[in-house]
C-alpha cells in the first residue's frame, strides 16, 4: 500500500531553469510533508517541509507547494544548479510517529 | 548536538547467515527510532519504528526483526538472510515532538 507516490523516476533540466518535482499522497490524515535529498551511498538529508495548514513554504531557491484538495505537493527549484543533481524523496507524516516516503525522483541538472 | 551512528557501512553476507545492524543516537533522549530499506531502484521502505524501549512497530512482514534494548539503541536482525534482503539500510531518529527525521549514513548489505 503505497501512500506516497512519486510517479516520475527521473527528471533532467538545464542549468538555470526551473526543476519541478511532483508527489501525490492518498492518506488525508497526513499533516506534515517533507522533501529529502539523497546522494548515492549516503543517508537522505532534509531539504524543506510544509505543514498541512499551509499551501506554500519557501527557502531560498526551494519552494514547496501543497494542494490538499488534490492530495498533491510539488518542489520547485529555481534556478537549478548542477549540484542539485541527486535523488529527491517526498515524505508524509501523520504525527507523531510514522513517516512514509515515495519512490524518489532522480534529478539531473545539465551544465 | 545530536548525532546518529550506524554501522557497518558495508556488509557482504552469504545466504542463510545471520544479520545484526546497530544504530545509536547521542545527545537526545526518548527519540523515535526507525529502520528503512532502499532496494535497488526503489524508494525508502519503512521496516520498523519504535517510540520507546521494547516498543517495536513492524510495517512489512519479512525475514527481519528489530529490537530496542536501550533508549538510544536500535538493532536490526535476521536469523537467516535471503537474497532479497540485499539493499541499503538506513537508521533514522526523530526528536519528539518534531517533524523531521534525521538519517544515519546507511549500511549497504549484499547477500550473495
Amino acid at each position: 500500500d503505497q501512500q506516497v507516490k512519486q510517479n516520475s523516476p527521473s527528471l533532467s533540466v538545464q542549468e538555470g531553469r526551473i526543476s519541478i518535482l511532483n508527489c501525490d499522497y492518498t492518506n488525508s490524515m497526513f499533516d506534515y510533508f517533507l522533501w529529502y535529498k539523497k546522494y548515492p551511498a549516503e543517508g537522505p538529508t532534509f531539504l524543506i517541509s510544509i505543514s498541512s495548514i499551509k499551501d506554500k513554504n519557501e527557502d531560498g531557491r526551494f519552494t514547496v507547494f501543497l494542494n490538499k484538495s488534490a492530495k498533491h505537493l510539488s518542489l520547485h527549484i529555481v534556478p537549478s544548479q548542477p549540484g542539485d543533481s541527486a535523488v529527491y524523496f517526498c515524505a508524509a507524516s501523520e504525527l507523531p510517529d510514522d513517516m512514509r516516503f515515495g519512490a524518489g525522483t532522480r534529478l539531473t541538472v545539465k551544465p | 548536538s545530536q548525532t546518529i551512528h550506524q554501522w557497518p557501512a558495508t556488509l557482504v553476507q552469504p545466504v542463510g547467515s545471520p544479520l545484526s545492524l546497530e544504530c545509536t543516537v547521542e545527545g537526545t533522549s526518548n527519540p523515535n527510532l526507525y529502520w528503512y530499506r532502499q532496494a535497488a531502484g526503489r524508494g525508502l521502505q519503512l521496516l520498523f519504528y519504535s517510540v520507546g524501549i521494547g516498543q517495536i512497530s513492524s510495517e512489512v512482514p519479512q525475514n527481519l526483526s528489530a529490537s530496542r534494548p536501550q533508549d538510544r539503541q536500535f538493532i536490526l536482525s535476521s536469523k537467516k538472510l535471503l537474497l532479497s534482503d540485499s539493499g541499503f539500510y538506513l537508521c533514522a531518529w526523530r526528536p519528539v515532538p518534531a517533524e523531521k527525521l534525521f538519517f544515519g549514513s546507511g549500511t549497504q548489505l549484499s547477500v550473495l
